[in-house]
């Protein structure tokens, strides 16, 4: 597609409960990134992937949170057993070295635990 | 380790005139990259600009510049005849050789009318 999707756009769970959150990037992008942002507050760098490997998934907050990625294409992250704290806008981003690093991002899934 | 300080929490400024927003860094590497992206409130994030470290002319692209002062370690945006579409959320973000990109806290930028 000419750009990264998200879906959903907008997710409302129960505590507890698992979500799964889909990243489409830009095609060709060989880098994916999510990233986690809080009402009013920066970005959170939570996971990136190199084709289908994520060298570093260190900022992944705590072991409920797990993504994957089929080779070069989609990527999902999910979150098992909600929590409220978990609340906020998930970005996915994508790059190409060919592009300089420069990330370009989806619109977001806005994820409400209650 | 790599470090982006946004100093403005928030900025005014009158339509049509232009505007500022602060950004410095801090890499030990030798080869960085500059990023300015644009949040408005849809959420969306938008890239506006880029300024790689061996540039040596500032990085321009329409209204938007990038005033790059390498030994001061500042990457300040320069946004000319503000419009009110500019008004949002402004973050200034770099990566250094490494996949981890690192993202400032933001400036929210008013434009009045």
């Amino acid at each position: 597609g000419a750009g990264v999707s998200q879906s959903p756009s907008n997710k409302v769970t129960e505590k507890g409960k698992d979500v799964e959150l889909r990243c489409d990037p830009i095609s060709g992008h060989t880098a994916l990134y999510w990233y986690r942002q809080r009402l009013g507050q920066g970005l959170e760098f939570l996971i990136y992937f190199q084709g289908n490997s994520a060298p570093d998934k260190s900022g992944l907050p705590s072991d409920r949170f797990s993504a994957e990625r089929t080779g070069e294409s989609v990527s999902t992250l999910t979150i098992q057993r909600t929590q409220q704290e978990d609340s906020a806008v998930y970005l996915c981003a994508s790059s190409s070295h060919m592009e300089g690093q420069t990330q370009y991002f989806g619109p977001g899934t806005r994820l409400l635990v209650l | 380790a790599q470090k982006i300080t946004q100093t403005q929490p928030g900025m005014f400024v009158q339509e049509k005139e232009a505007v500022t927003l602060d950004c410095t860094y801090d890499t030990s590497d030798q080869s960085y990259g500059l990023f300015w992206y644009k949040q408005p409130s849809s959420g969306e994030m938008i890239f506006l600009i880029y300024q790689g470290s061996y540039d040596e002319q500032n990085a321009t692209e329409g209204r938007y510049s990038l005033n790059f002062q390498k030994a001061r370690k500042s990457a300040n945006l320069v946004i000319s005849a503000s419009q009110l579409g500019d008004s949002a959320m402004y973050f200034c973000a770099t990566f250094a050789g490494t996949y981890k990109y690192i993202f400032g806290t933001g400036t929210r930028l008013k434009v009045l009318a």
